[in-house]
């Protein structure tokens, strides 16, 4: 089974919905982020968190929230989607003490009409 | 400002071509520096840590160096498998241990 999961890996929406994304871990990670992808513009931090009760925001966090339900779950909530939130969106773990070294779930392709 | 580039922006070889990929990045205090692998429409896989100029990482066909203001990604005889975006990152010291990541290498061998 994979470490990093995320749900659902595909989604497509309209303008103005609440959409939720889920990320579960059984890394045992306490770190976990939410980036996402654009083409020529590589990986753009959201949130990340560091444990339940550390919720801070990365360089692109507007119109996105967050919530961490345990240390294994972190989720990333957009309130009203707009088309320009159209991406690939992934959920990363990393230990806490050592380096960053972050690992990947399979990401959401999210698409907003 | 802190950044990460990489080039080129794409590359094409040919099975048994060995090429190289750089990382150049600017950060206040560099604590290590990542290579990923990412397959189409898959996350990032983690290669390699380097820690410090001067030290080397292999796996495989690749192997990761570093300098002070720049990495490299060896590829000596690539294969068809081989075929895929690499990301570089770097960690800062910051206070919350900042990543950067890189915009990638798209890296394509044919047969």
């Amino acid at each position: 089974d994979a470490d990093v999961t995320q749900t659902p890996r595909n989604r497509i929406t309209k303008t103005g919905k609440r959409i939720m994304l889920e990320c579960s871990q059984t890394k045992g990670h306490d770190r976990m982020y939410w980036y996402r992808q654009d083409p020529g513009l590589g990986l753009r931090l959201i949130y990340y968190s560091f444990d339940v009760k550390d919720i801070n925001k990365g360089e692109i966090s507007d119109g996105y929230s967050v919530s961490r339900q345990a240390q294994a779950k972190f989720s990333l909530s957009l309130e009203s989607a707009i088309p320009n939130q159209t991406a690939l969106y992934f959920c990363a773990t990393s230990d806490l003490g050592g380096l960053n070294e972050q690992f990947f779930g399979p990401g959401t392709r999210l698409t907003v009409l | 400002e802190d950044q990460v580039t990489q080039s080129p922006e794409a590359l094409r070889l040919q099975e048994g071509e060995s090429s190289s990929l750089n990382c150049s990045y600017t950060v206040s205090g560099l604590r290590g520096l990542f290579w990923y692998r990412q397959d189409p429409g898959k996350g990032p896989e983690f290669l390699f840590t380097l820690y410090s100029a001067g030290e080397e990482k292999e796996k495989e066909r690749l192997k990761a160096t570093l300098t002070k203001k720049e990495s490299f990604l060896h590829i000596t005889a690539p294969k068809p498998e081989d075929s895929a975006t690499y990301l570089c990152a770097v960690e800062e010291g910051t206070s919350y241990d900042k990543v950067i990541f890189g915009p990638g290498t798209s890296l394509s061998v044919i047969p």
